[in-house]
Protein backbone atom coordinates (compact mmCIF):
# COMPACT_ATOMS: atom_id res chain seq x y z
CA UNK A 1 0.00 0.00 0.00
CA UNK A 2 1.21 3.35 -1.10
CA UNK A 3 2.03 5.72 2.12
CA UNK A 4 3.35 9.02 2.90
CA UNK A 5 4.62 9.80 6.70
CA UNK A 6 5.56 12.92 7.94
CA UNK A 7 7.77 13.65 11.14
CA UNK A 8 7.60 15.09 13.65
CA UNK A 9 3.94 15.50 14.38
CA UNK A 10 4.81 18.74 15.59
CA UNK A 11 8.40 21.26 16.55
CA UNK A 12 8.27 23.88 17.55
CA UNK A 13 11.40 26.63 17.20
CA UNK A 14 12.89 29.68 18.46
CA UNK A 15 12.81 32.38 15.92
CA UNK A 16 16.24 32.05 13.86
CA UNK A 17 16.23 28.18 14.64
CA UNK A 18 17.03 26.55 12.17
CA UNK A 19 16.04 22.75 11.08
CA UNK A 20 13.98 20.25 9.09
CA UNK A 21 10.69 18.45 8.41
CA UNK A 22 10.86 15.10 6.81
CA UNK A 23 8.43 13.30 4.61
CA UNK A 24 9.09 9.66 4.01
CA UNK A 25 7.51 7.59 1.43
CA UNK A 26 6.91 4.61 -0.15
CA UNK A 27 5.06 3.54 -3.26
CA UNK A 28 5.31 1.54 -6.31
CA UNK A 29 6.31 4.72 -8.36
CA UNK A 30 6.89 8.24 -8.02
CA UNK A 31 5.24 10.52 -10.61
CA UNK A 32 5.56 13.74 -8.50
CA UNK A 33 5.77 14.68 -4.84
CA UNK A 34 4.00 18.07 -3.40
CA UNK A 35 4.70 20.60 -0.45
CA UNK A 36 2.30 22.79 0.90
CA UNK A 37 1.65 25.07 3.55
CA UNK A 38 -1.58 24.84 5.17
CA UNK A 39 -2.63 28.12 7.92
CA UNK A 40 -5.88 27.44 10.33
CA UNK A 41 -8.59 28.13 9.36
CA UNK A 42 -7.41 28.19 5.17
CA UNK A 43 -6.87 25.74 2.34
CA UNK A 44 -3.28 24.22 1.81
CA UNK A 45 -0.74 26.53 -0.24
CA UNK A 46 0.73 25.16 -2.77
CA UNK A 47 4.98 25.50 -1.82
CA UNK A 48 6.89 23.30 -4.11
CA UNK A 49 6.72 20.41 -6.48
CA UNK A 50 9.96 17.66 -7.32
CA UNK A 51 9.92 14.89 -9.80
CA UNK A 52 13.14 12.98 -9.38
CA UNK A 53 15.67 12.22 -6.59
CA UNK A 54 18.59 15.04 -6.50
CA UNK A 55 15.93 17.73 -7.00
CA UNK A 56 16.03 20.81 -5.01
CA UNK A 57 13.37 24.02 -4.95
CA UNK A 58 13.90 26.99 -2.84
CA UNK A 59 11.30 29.83 -1.73
CA UNK A 60 13.03 32.54 0.56
CA UNK A 61 13.44 30.56 3.96
CA UNK A 62 12.36 26.93 2.40
CA UNK A 63 13.74 24.54 0.66
CA UNK A 64 13.01 21.16 -0.54
CA UNK A 65 15.29 18.39 -1.52
CA UNK A 66 14.12 14.94 -2.79
CA UNK A 67 15.75 11.06 -2.03
CA UNK A 68 14.26 7.83 -3.37
CA UNK A 69 13.39 7.17 -0.07
CA UNK A 70 12.18 10.95 1.19
CA UNK A 71 11.48 14.72 1.42
CA UNK A 72 12.86 17.32 3.46
CA UNK A 73 11.86 20.77 3.78
CA UNK A 74 14.64 22.97 5.38
CA UNK A 75 13.86 25.57 6.80
CA UNK A 76 16.73 28.31 7.83
CA UNK A 77 16.49 31.15 9.87
CA UNK A 78 12.39 30.76 10.11
CA UNK A 79 10.13 33.82 11.49
CA UNK A 80 6.99 33.42 13.59
CA UNK A 81 5.01 34.16 10.14
CA UNK A 82 6.46 30.56 9.00
CA UNK A 83 4.42 28.74 12.02
CA UNK A 84 1.83 26.54 9.62
CA UNK A 85 1.37 22.59 8.94
CA UNK A 86 2.91 21.42 6.48
CA UNK A 87 1.84 18.67 4.32
CA UNK A 88 3.39 15.96 1.79
CA UNK A 89 1.97 14.75 -1.01
CA UNK A 90 2.79 12.09 -3.79
CA UNK A 91 1.71 11.14 -6.74
CA UNK A 92 2.34 7.57 -7.20
CA UNK A 93 2.50 6.18 -11.33
CA UNK A 94 -0.82 4.79 -12.50
CA UNK A 95 -2.85 6.60 -9.45
CA UNK A 96 -5.46 9.32 -10.06
CA UNK A 97 -5.06 10.66 -6.40
CA UNK A 98 -2.39 12.14 -4.21
CA UNK A 99 -1.48 10.76 -1.31
CA UNK A 100 -1.04 13.04 1.54
CA UNK A 101 0.99 13.04 4.92
CA UNK A 102 -0.54 13.96 8.12
CA UNK A 103 1.19 17.00 8.27
CA UNK A 104 3.82 18.20 10.44
CA UNK A 105 2.44 21.37 13.23
CA UNK A 106 5.21 24.02 12.83
CA UNK A 107 5.35 26.39 15.55
CA UNK A 108 8.02 29.45 15.40
CA UNK A 109 8.48 31.32 19.42
CA UNK A 110 9.64 35.14 18.84
CA UNK B 1 -7.47 37.71 -8.36
CA UNK B 2 -7.54 33.76 -9.94
CA UNK B 3 -7.57 30.69 -8.40
CA UNK B 4 -10.65 28.67 -6.77
CA UNK B 5 -13.63 30.19 -5.15
CA UNK B 6 -16.10 27.98 -2.68
CA UNK B 7 -19.15 28.74 -1.66
CA UNK B 8 -20.89 28.62 1.25
CA UNK B 9 -17.81 29.25 3.74
CA UNK B 10 -19.45 27.61 6.20
CA UNK B 11 -23.16 26.11 7.27
CA UNK B 12 -24.96 24.16 9.38
CA UNK B 13 -26.99 21.60 8.62
CA UNK B 14 -29.85 19.33 9.25
CA UNK B 15 -29.25 15.60 9.07
CA UNK B 16 -31.43 14.59 5.94
CA UNK B 17 -31.49 17.88 3.68
CA UNK B 18 -29.97 18.21 0.48
CA UNK B 19 -26.84 20.44 -0.07
CA UNK B 20 -24.57 21.27 -2.65
CA UNK B 21 -21.21 23.43 -2.15
CA UNK B 22 -20.29 25.16 -5.12
CA UNK B 23 -16.79 25.67 -6.37
CA UNK B 24 -15.78 27.66 -9.22
CA UNK B 25 -12.10 27.83 -10.74
CA UNK B 26 -10.72 30.49 -13.18
CA UNK B 27 -7.25 29.14 -13.83
CA UNK B 28 -8.93 27.02 -16.99
CA UNK B 29 -7.87 23.90 -14.96
CA UNK B 30 -8.49 20.81 -16.84
CA UNK B 31 -8.62 18.63 -13.40
CA UNK B 32 -10.80 19.22 -10.38
CA UNK B 33 -10.68 17.56 -7.03
CA UNK B 34 -13.18 17.37 -3.99
CA UNK B 35 -11.55 16.44 -0.35
CA UNK B 36 -12.35 16.18 3.13
CA UNK B 37 -10.38 16.98 5.72
CA UNK B 38 -10.98 15.75 9.13
CA UNK B 39 -8.91 15.74 12.51
CA UNK B 40 -6.45 12.59 12.41
CA UNK B 41 -7.62 11.65 9.06
CA UNK B 42 -5.93 14.37 6.96
CA UNK B 43 -7.03 15.17 3.21
CA UNK B 44 -9.17 12.43 1.73
CA UNK B 45 -9.96 12.72 -1.62
CA UNK B 46 -13.98 12.48 -2.32
CA UNK B 47 -14.18 12.96 -6.24
CA UNK B 48 -12.19 14.08 -9.03
CA UNK B 49 -12.95 15.14 -12.67
CA UNK B 50 -9.97 14.44 -15.00
CA UNK B 51 -12.11 17.14 -17.43
CA UNK B 52 -15.35 18.55 -18.18
CA UNK B 53 -17.81 15.93 -18.77
CA UNK B 54 -16.01 13.48 -16.65
CA UNK B 55 -16.22 12.43 -13.26
CA UNK B 56 -14.62 9.23 -11.10
CA UNK B 57 -14.88 8.26 -7.45
CA UNK B 58 -12.16 9.09 -4.92
CA UNK B 59 -11.57 6.98 -1.55
CA UNK B 60 -14.59 7.87 0.11
CA UNK B 61 -17.10 8.87 -2.26
CA UNK B 62 -20.51 7.31 -0.15
CA UNK B 63 -23.30 9.69 0.14
CA UNK B 64 -21.63 12.59 -2.64
CA UNK B 65 -22.06 13.21 -5.79
CA UNK B 66 -20.65 15.69 -8.50
CA UNK B 67 -21.10 16.82 -12.17
CA UNK B 68 -18.66 18.64 -14.39
CA UNK B 69 -21.02 20.34 -17.24
CA UNK B 70 -18.10 23.06 -17.77
CA UNK B 71 -14.20 23.27 -16.95
CA UNK B 72 -14.87 25.85 -14.81
CA UNK B 73 -17.63 24.66 -11.99
CA UNK B 74 -17.53 21.51 -10.01
CA UNK B 75 -20.22 21.41 -7.72
CA UNK B 76 -20.30 18.71 -4.85
CA UNK B 77 -24.03 17.35 -3.97
CA UNK B 78 -24.75 15.73 -0.18
CA UNK B 79 -28.28 14.07 -1.45
CA UNK B 80 -29.21 13.25 2.47
CA UNK B 81 -26.46 14.66 5.12
CA UNK B 82 -25.54 13.06 8.02
CA UNK B 83 -23.57 13.89 11.07
CA UNK B 84 -20.23 11.65 10.30
CA UNK B 85 -20.52 14.46 6.93
CA UNK B 86 -19.40 16.85 9.26
CA UNK B 87 -16.27 18.29 7.87
CA UNK B 88 -14.08 20.60 6.30
CA UNK B 89 -14.67 20.30 2.58
CA UNK B 90 -12.18 21.88 0.33
CA UNK B 91 -12.24 21.82 -3.94
CA UNK B 92 -8.76 22.00 -5.64
CA UNK B 93 -7.95 22.15 -9.50
CA UNK B 94 -4.71 21.24 -11.64
CA UNK B 95 -4.15 21.81 -14.66
CA UNK B 96 -3.56 18.36 -15.56
CA UNK B 97 -3.87 14.60 -13.80
CA UNK B 98 -0.89 14.54 -11.64
CA UNK B 99 0.16 18.25 -11.37
CA UNK B 100 0.54 20.70 -8.36
CA UNK B 101 -3.17 20.75 -7.32
CA UNK B 102 -4.28 24.47 -5.88
CA UNK B 103 -7.13 24.40 -2.97
CA UNK B 104 -9.79 26.86 -2.43
CA UNK B 105 -10.42 28.50 0.82
CA UNK B 106 -12.59 25.53 1.65
CA UNK B 107 -16.44 24.81 3.54
CA UNK B 108 -16.83 24.23 7.08
CA UNK B 109 -20.10 22.18 6.99
CA UNK B 110 -21.78 20.74 10.78
CA UNK B 111 -24.68 18.33 10.34
CA UNK B 112 -26.42 18.09 13.16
Amino acid sequence: EDQVTQSPEALRLQEGESSSLNCSYTVSGLRGLFWYRQDPGKGPEFLFTLYSAGEEKEKERLKATLTKKESFLHITAPKPEDSATYLCAVHVQGAQKLVFGQGTRLTINP
Amino acid sequence: IAGITQAPTSQILAAGRRMTLRCTQDMRHNAMYWYRQDLGLGLRLIHYSNTAGTTGKGEVPDGYSVSRANTDDFPLTLASAVPSQTSVYFCASSSDRGREQFFGPGTRLTVL
